[in-house]
């Protein structure tokens, strides 16, 4: 079975600190990792994504995640916030096999002065 | 641009009414999807098409049925509305391979009173 699991409901920092969302994925096959993110009252968009290679990845506006097969995660990281990276972040995953994608529970990033 | 858009953007339905979501992408994408996005829950797939003509469940179908009658639409109907359907739903189209990029609509807000 596939599921992704975001630990944190919620998470505030300062502006200007580094950033570490956590994401904790199970799948029986080969797994599809991606980070979108969604800003407030819109869709959502992609981040970056994962399927093979360098376990680091780059996304937009200087946000990267890393994949970790032996711990099952895909943490998603920034050096420095800034106040517009205020959202919503959702962990997904696939299947090189599935159909579809699923999606962790979201994580709201507040960042504060 | 890749191009995925929701109407109604927010509907107000009374309970036992019928309800349609529609969805138009202008993508050229064979497979489409319709979400619910609920705090706590993050997005659960409700259905999916590979094409026109076909639909599929997904994790939450009971209550819902979904149309594709041509490449670029997809309806999400709700025969019978009921208080517990009150959420933002997404339409979504991608290409079809697991590692791709899906791209969202900006939501309806469906409020059943």
């Amino acid at each position: 079975a596939q599921s992704v699991t975001q630990p944190d409901a919620r998470v505030t920092v300062s502006e200007g600190a580094s950033l570490q969302l956590r994401c904790k994925y199970s799948s029986s096959g080969t797994p599809y990792l991606f980070w979108y993110v969604q800003y407030p009252r819109q869709g959502l968009q992609l981040l970056l994504k994962y399927y093979s290679g360098d376990p680091v990845v780059q996304g937009v506006n200087g946000f990267e995640a890393e994949f970790s097969k032996s711990n099952s995660s895909f943490h998603l990281r920034k050096a420095s916030v800034h106040w517009s990276d205020s959202a919503v972040y959702f962990c997904v995953l696939s299947r090189n096999s599935g159909t579809y994608q699923r999606f962790g529970t979201g994580t709201k990033l507040q960042v504060v002065p | 641009e890749a191009a995925v858009t929701q109407s109604p953007r927010n509907k107000v339905a009374v309970t036992g009414g019928k309800v349609t979501l529609s969805c138009n992408q202008t993508n050229n994408h064979n497979n489409m999807y319709w979400y619910r996005q609920d705090t706590g829950h993050g997005l659960r797939l409700i259905h999916y098409s590979y094409g026109a003509g076909s639909t599929e469940k997904g994790d939450i179908p009971d209550g819902y049925k979904a149309s594709r009658p041509s490449q670029e639409n997809f309806s999400l109907i709700l025969e019978l509305a009921t208080p517990s359907q009150t959420s933002v739903y997404f339409c979504a189209s991608g290409a079809g391979t697991a590692n791709t990029e899906v791209f969202f609509g900006k939501g309806t807000r469906l409020t059943v009173v």
